[in-house]
């Protein structure tokens, strides 16, 4: 059984900040992928990052960045230099590989980054 | 422009009326999901297909039914609607494959039931 665990329900940061949001996850698949996804309040979901398990690279998106390892079944998301408008949940989300999409959320972590 | 879309978006209705919250996308994608999203307990999948006439269960599919009789439309029934199914529920779509393809989401449909 696949399980994505988001142990932080909430957090608060100071605007400028940098901040880190954990995920760690449980597959027995071999080959699986990896997502994030903002939900500011509005309530839509904005697709971040999709990282399949054969790719460990870290990944780089402006003020995001996202750390791979499958040592440690992590997928860890850094928002560096946070700002207002990055106040909203994120989901890390599991996928299995084979085929059809399995797909389990975390529980999510609310971020509120103060000005 | 590649969209799922979701109707109606807020409802308020009563025990036991039955409803249909629609779900329509426009990329030929294979594969639709429905989940719900309660506080505490993230998204958790209520039904899924793979195609056309193919459907399975998810997670939490009690009180729920679906039906996929075209590729674009995915249909949510709550054939006696109950308190405990007021939520807020997203249809989501992805073609199928190992390639981990993008899931595309509707803009959700926030439910209550009184």
């Amino acid at each position: 059984a696949q399980k994505v665990t988001q142990a932080q329900t909430e957090i608060s940061v100071v605007e400028k900040e940098d901040v880190t949001l954990d995920c760690v996850y449980e597959t027995r698949d071999t080959t699986y992928y990896l997502f994030w996804y903002k939900q500011p309040p509005s309530g839509e979901l904005v697709f971040l990052i999709r990282r399949n398990s054969f790719d460990e690279q870290n990944e780089i998106s402006g003020r995001y960045s996202w750390n791979f390892q499958k040592s440690t079944s992590s997928f860890n998301f850094t928002i560096t230099a946070s700002q207002v408008v990055d106040s909203a949940v994120y989901f890390c989300a599991l996928s299995d590989g084979g085929g059809y999409q399995k797909v389990t959320f975390g529980t999510g972590t609310k971020l509120q980054v103060i000005p | 422009e590649a969209q799922v879309t979701q109707n109606p978006r807020y409802l308020i209705t009563v025990t036991g009326k039955k409803l249909t919250v629609t779900c329509s996308q426009n990329m030929n994608h294979e594969y639709m999901s429905w989940y719900r999203q309660d506080p505490g307990l993230g998204l958790r999948q209520i039904y899924y297909s793979m195609n056309v006439e193919v459907t399975d269960k998810g997670d939490v599919p009690e009180g729920y039914k679906v039906s996929r009789k075209e590729k674009r439309n995915f249909p949510l029934i709550l054939e006696s609607p109950s308190p405990n199914q007021t939520s807020l529920y997203f249809c989501a779509s992805s073609l199928l494959g190992s390639s981990g393809n993008t899931i595309y989401f509707g803009e959700g449909s926030w439910l209550t039931v009184v």
